[in-house]
C-alpha cells in the first residue's frame, strides 16, 4: 500500500533554514501536502502543491518536489520559534479516493 | 472560510461508557467527512469515510460498531466510541471537505482542533 516517510525530529536555531524531507511511494498522487500541528492542537494546512508541479514558494515557505525520486520537501526560510511543531506531510491520490495518507511528522524545534 | 469544529475538546470517562464526538463544518457544506486518529508521537490513520447520507466506510481493522459514525447532514457528522476502554483513548480528529471528489483543489481537507478522550 501506499507509505509516506519523514525523518522524526529536526533541531534549528531561531533564524535558521529549516529543511524537512518527506517520501512517498504512491506515484499516482496527485497532490502533496504540508501540515503543522501545534501540541494538543489538530492540523494547520500550510501549503500544498499539485503533482506537476516541482516547485511552490509561499512566503517564507518553499515546497520542491522531485516526482521521479518521490521525493518532498519544505523548507522554512528564518525559522523562528513559534515555528515549532510537528509538520505532517500528506499525499492524495484522486483516482484511488480521496483519503490522506499521513506520514509519521517531523517534530521541528527551533532554539533562540 | 472553511473552519470545523469539534466538540467537546477533551473528554474524559469511565470505562464501559458511551461517547459521542461532534464534528461541524461551521461556514460550508461537507460532502464527505472524515475521522482520524492519532496516538501520542504518532501519525494520524484514517479510521473512516463518511457521505451524508449514507452508512461510513470503515478501514481494514476498525470495529464498526466499536466506532459508530453518523452523517446526517451537510454540516454535521458524528463519532460515537461505544462501551470505551482505556485503549480507546486517543486524539480523535475530523475533517471535512467542500467538494465530491476530483482534481480541484477545493478538495481540499478542512481539520477540526481534535478531541482528547481519556478512558478512566
Amino acid at each position: 500500500g501506499e507509505d509516506v516517510e519523514q525523518s522524526l525530529f529536526l533541531s534549528v536555531r531561531e533564524g535558521d533554514s529549516s529543511v524537512i524531507n518527506c517520501t512517498y511511494t504512491d506515484s499516482s498522487s496527485t497532490y502533496l501536502y504540508w501540515y503543522k500541528q501545534e501540541p494538543g492542537a489538530g492540523l494547520q494546512l500550510l501549503t500544498y502543491i499539485f503533482s506537476n508541479m516541482d516547485m511552490k514558494q509561499d512566503q517564507r515557505l518553499t515546497v520542491l518536489l522531485n516526482k521521479k525520486d518521490k521525493h518532498l520537501s519544505l523548507r522554512i526560510a528564518d525559522t523562528q520559534t513559534g515555528d515549532s511543531a510537528i509538520y505532517f506531510c500528506a499525499e492524495r491520490n484522486d483516482q484511488a479516493g480521496t483519503a490522506l495518507i499521513f506520514g509519521k511528522g517531523t517534530t521541528l524545534s527551533v532554539s533562540s | 472560510g472553511a473552519v470545523v469544529s469539534q466538540h467537546p475538546s477533551w473528554v474524559i470517562c469511565k470505562s464501559g461508557t458511551s461517547v459521542k464526538i461532534e464534528c461541524r463544518s461551521l461556514d460550508f457544506q461537507a460532502t464527505t467527512m472524515f475521522w482520524y486518529r492519532q496516538f501520542p508521537k504518532q501519525s494520524l490513520m484514517l479510521m473512516a469515510t463518511s457521505n451524508e447520507g449514507s452508512k461510513a466506510t470503515y478501514e481494514q481493522g476498525v470495529e464498526k460498531d466499536k466506532f459508530l459514525i453518523n452523517h446526517a447532514s451537510l454540516t454535521l457528522s458524528t463519532l460515537t466510541v461505544t462501551s470505551a476502554h482505556p485503549e480507546d483513548s486517543s486524539f480523535y480528529i475530523c475533517s471535512a471537505r467542500k467538494g465530491t471528489g476530483g482534481f480541484e483543489y477545493y478538495n481540499e481537507q478542512f481539520f477540526g482542533p481534535g478531541t482528547r478522550l481519556t478512558v478512566l
